[in-house]
């Protein structure tokens, strides 16, 4: 079963930043939070990772709570191409297999 | 570069068919991952190869769910005696090694079992 609680759709306005939350209550010290995204009728598409400091790429920011209980993922300027399902994803390091869940369809709109 | 291909990218069959479905990793990625995703359901996980070996099968649904690895590179998950229940996509991924945490998948393939 999935380890994290996201909710099932969010909008955003085209241009302006979009926050994903995602609740993981249980994580444990080893686990990572990983967020994909998926593409309408393409496969995920890996976004960022961090285990408890806040991360940024070229996608977005990842920002992860003092108790890592919960995070946010932070796609600073949205655009209509965002427009997906995304998945957060809490996994060991190690841990090979990716358990997603529901996942968030966000919905990015002019 | 060349990202993970998969063949076919749809296939019909019917019921009590066998099916092959193929993945090309990435070049030089030792791991390999199978997902199936069905209609209105999340992704889960089937199998993973390390190299040519499966440390772990434990999604595989049943005993009419194999897939093999030759040469630390292709793979095929064969269904035997399909079932329409098997409808789904099938996606596969590739990273690195087992333990980068970056999984690149494909565009997966799209079965339908009559």
């Amino acid at each position: 079963d999935a380890k994290t609680t996201q909710p099932p759709s969010m909008d955003c306005a085209e241009g302006r930043a979009a926050n994903l939350p995602c609740n993981h209550s249980t994580i444990s010290g080893n686990e990572y939070v990983y967020w994909y995204r998926q593409i309408h009728s393409q496969g995920p598409q890996y976004i960022i990772h961090g285990l408890k400091n806040n991360e940024t790429n070229e996608m977005a920011s990842l920002i992860i709570t003092e108790d890592r209980k919960s995070s946010t993922l932070i796609l600073p300027h949205a655009t209509l191409r965002d427009t997906a399902v995304y998945y957060c994803i809490v996994s060991p390091r190690y841990g090979n297999k990716l358990v997603f869940g529901a996942g968030t369809i966000l919905r990015v709109k002019s | 570069g060349a990202g993970v291909s998969q063949s076919p990218s749809n296939k019909v069959t019917e019921k009590g068919k066998d099916v092959e479905l193929r993945c090309d990793p990435i070049s030089g990625h030792t791991a390999l991952y199978w997902y199936r995703q069905s209609l209105g359901q999340g992704l889960e996980f089937l199998i993973y190869f390390q190299g040519n070996s499966a440390p772990d099968k434990s999604g595989l649904p049943s005993d009419r769910f194999s897939a093999e690895r030759t040469g630390g590179s292709v793979s095929t998950l064969t269904i035997q005696r399909t079932q329409q229940e098997d409808s789904a996509v099938y996606l596969c991924a590739s990273s690195l090694r087992v333990d980068q945490e970056t999984q690149y998948f494909g565009p997966g393939t799209r079965l339908l079992v009559l």
